[in-house]
Formats: C-alpha cells, structure tokens, sequence
C-alpha cells in the first residue's frame, strides 16, 4: 500500500460503543495529524504527533483519545460518542514538524473515516 | 489573526469552460505558506500545490494554474478548459511559522468551495 491509508472507511456506532480509528502511513513521514470534517464547517485540526510524541491538543473533549504507537501509524479511540461527533475524520501525515522547519511541510491525508453516531 | 476566506461557497460551469477559484488570507507572518488541496466525492484531500511567501511567481501545471498576489493576500487557483473529472470540493490552506503566536506548521484551512462541472 501506499500514502496514507484509513481504516474503517464507514462506522455506525452507538453513544455507549468504543471503538477505534486507525490510521497508517507509508511515506517514510514522521509527523502525524487527526482532523475532524463536519457538515458546512471548516477542516478542524485536533490532534498533532510529532515523532510519537502529542504536541498539539485542540481543545478536544476527552470522549476521543488519540495514540500513536510508532511514526507509521494513528489511533483515535472513541466512547461515549455524541451524534454531533458524526463527521469525516481525517488522517495526515507530513516530514517531521520540528526537524524540518515547521510550517510549509506538505501534509498527505488518508481517505478519511465517515462516522456516524447514533 | 490567522484566517482563510474562500468566498465562493458553490461554483458551477459548463465542460470546457474556465473557471477561477478565489482565496484570501489573513496572517501577520513574513513566513508562510499557502495550499491548495482538492477533494472528490471519496472524500480523500489530494494535494495540489504548496508556496512560500518569499516566491511570488506564478504557476503552471497542465490545465491548473495558480496567481499569488501578496499585494492583495490573494492565491487564485485557474482550471482552463474544465472537465468533469474537476468536479470537487477545493480548499485554500495556509501554514504559518508560528511568530506571532500561531501554531508553527499547522494548517488552517479555509471552508472550501464546490466544483461542480456540467459536461
């Protein structure tokens, strides 16, 4: 495989399911990204890894709880979910944001996961 | 503050035509960076073009192109002769170094505009 690949691509879930959102990348990139995209709103940065290490938190509920084991791949571990949580959640990858000078490092994005909570 | 504004909410024309999408943006950074980035129906964000704020020239690639004007914050994107296949949502990014208190690297996207080409 190749880029940045998403797992599911669909999930239904209930408010009181957990589950997980799984993200990999094949492109060698140290730097990872969860996005969430809902209906009529801007993409929305949540979380950023850099070299496995969480250096951006946006001010997300802690309902969704991100783990990255190793540079290649994302988790976003969802429970309790709420329907106003229903979005495409989007992965990125890009080099790493701190070796490599930060802004400008072109970020690479996965098929996006469509998740609906019901 | 860091902001992208893309005006045009849904844009739609006839195949063969050309059509100019608009971006403006809003940063106190000397450096920074500005994308565009199509998404189709899949819904996958495909990178399309990156520049810095220090190159002003203007691009070129096949029936894209793109016009930076940083009198004016702007960073239009052209598709000459459309297709079908153009039809997507387009999004204007930037990315900024962070000196003013932005987050360095992050991008901020601006709520896209939808494509839709009539063949």
């Amino acid at each position: 495989e190749t880029g940045v690949t998403q797992t599911p691509r669909h999930l239904v879930m209930g408010m009181t399911n957990k589950k997980s959102l799984k993200c990999e990348q094949h492109l060698g990139h140290n730097a990872m990204y969860w996005y969430k995209q809902s209906a009529k709103k801007p993409l929305e940065l949540m979380f950023v890894y850099s070299l496995e290490e969480r250096v951006e938190n946006n001010s997300v509920p802690s309902r969704f709880s991100p783990e990255c084991p190793n540079s290649s791949h994302l988790f976003l571990h969802l429970h309790t979910l709420q329907p106003e949580d229903s979005a495409l959640y989007l992965c990125a990858s890009s080099q790493d944001l701190r070796l490599a000078g930060g802004p400008g490092e072109t970020q690479y994005f996965g098929p996006g996961t469509r998740l609906l909570v019901l | 503050a860091q902001k992208v504004t893309q005006a045009q909410t849904e844009i739609s024309v006839v195949e063969k035509e050309d059509v100019t999408l608009d971006c403006v943006y809003e940063t106190r950074d000397t450096t920074y960076y500005l994308f565009w980035y199509k998404q189709p129906p899949s819904g996958e964000l495909v990178f399309l073009i990156r520049r810095n704020s220090f190159d002003e020239q203007n691009e070129i690639s096949g029936r894209y192109s793109w016009n930076f004007q940083k009198s004016t914050s702007s960073f239009n994107f052209t598709i000459t002769a459309s297709q079908v296949v153009d039809s997507a949502v387009y999004f204007c990014a930037l990315s900024e170094a962070g000196v003013y208190g932005g987050s360095q690297g992050n991008l901020i996207f601006g709520k896209g505009t939808k494509l839709s080409v009539k063949p």
